[in-house]
């Protein structure tokens, strides 16, 4: 079946570091994948998706791309802020249901 | 349309007691998806609902778990004699009957077993 595999947190990182977020998946067919971030107190939201192979997601200044040859999805942050401080879900859907990852929590320090 | 719509926000229940969630999704769209998410992880898939018809269910929904979507519209999940390990967050979501597409989650009920 489907399955999402993402990087154990939590992650810590001072304000304007880099960021990355592994994300792999496995898959019987061609899903798409994406994105959700939960900030404290609130419910889940998309952050970005990509649909096919070699799709790059986009929003916020984070990036993700569809790597169908290593099942990746990758989230990456240039400079985080303070206020990316969240919980970060990687996730595929197909024709079925949609799957997550258990979580990336993310604390950004001042 | 404000979007997911779940009640209540919060139950507590005594063990063995019978719970009903309710969740509204979004009018336009046809897919519907029940998830319980546990402290520190991801949403664990329940069961999804294409239209009134229920596709899948997970093996983690026994058969206290039942969900029901009569109109294709609003959907109930019921956990009868509850227990303990069922305390979580019981979340719904809804799209449009893509695979692309994103679903919207609602806020969420927060069950506390005691």
């Amino acid at each position: 079946g489907n399955s999402v595999t993402q990087m154990e947190g939590p992650v810590t990182l001072s304000e304007e570091a880099f960021l990355t977020i592994n994300c792999t998946y496995t898959a019987t067919g061609y899903p798409s994948l994406f994105w959700y971030v939960q900030y404290p107190g609130e419910g889940l939201q998309l952050l970005l998706k990509a649909t096919k192979a070699d799709d790059k997601g986009s929003n916020k200044g984070f990036e993700a791309t569809y790597r169908k040859e290593t099942t990746s999805f990758h989230l990456e942050k240039g400079s985080v802020q303070v206020s990316d401080s969240a919980v970060y879900f990687c996730a595929l859907s197909d024709n079925n249901d949609m799957r997550f990852g258990a979580g990336t929590r993310l604390t950004v320090k001042p | 349309d404000t979007g997911v719509s779940q009640n209540p926000r919060h139950k507590i229940t005594k063990r063995g007691q019978n719970v009903t969630f309710r969740c509204d999704p979004i009018s336009e769209h046809n897919r519907l998806y029940w998830y319980r998410q546990t402290l520190g992880q991801g949403p664990e898939f329940l069961t999804y609902f294409q239209n009134e018809a229920q596709l899948e269910k997970s093996r983690l929904l026994s058969d206290r778990f039942s969900a029901e979507r009569p109109k294709g519209s609003f959907s109930t999940l019921e956990i009868q004699r509850t227990e303990q390990g069922d305390s979580a967050m019981y979340l719904c979501a809804s799209s449009f009957d893509l695979g692309q597409a994103e679903a919207f989650f609602g806020q969420g009920t927060r069950l506390t077993v005691v």
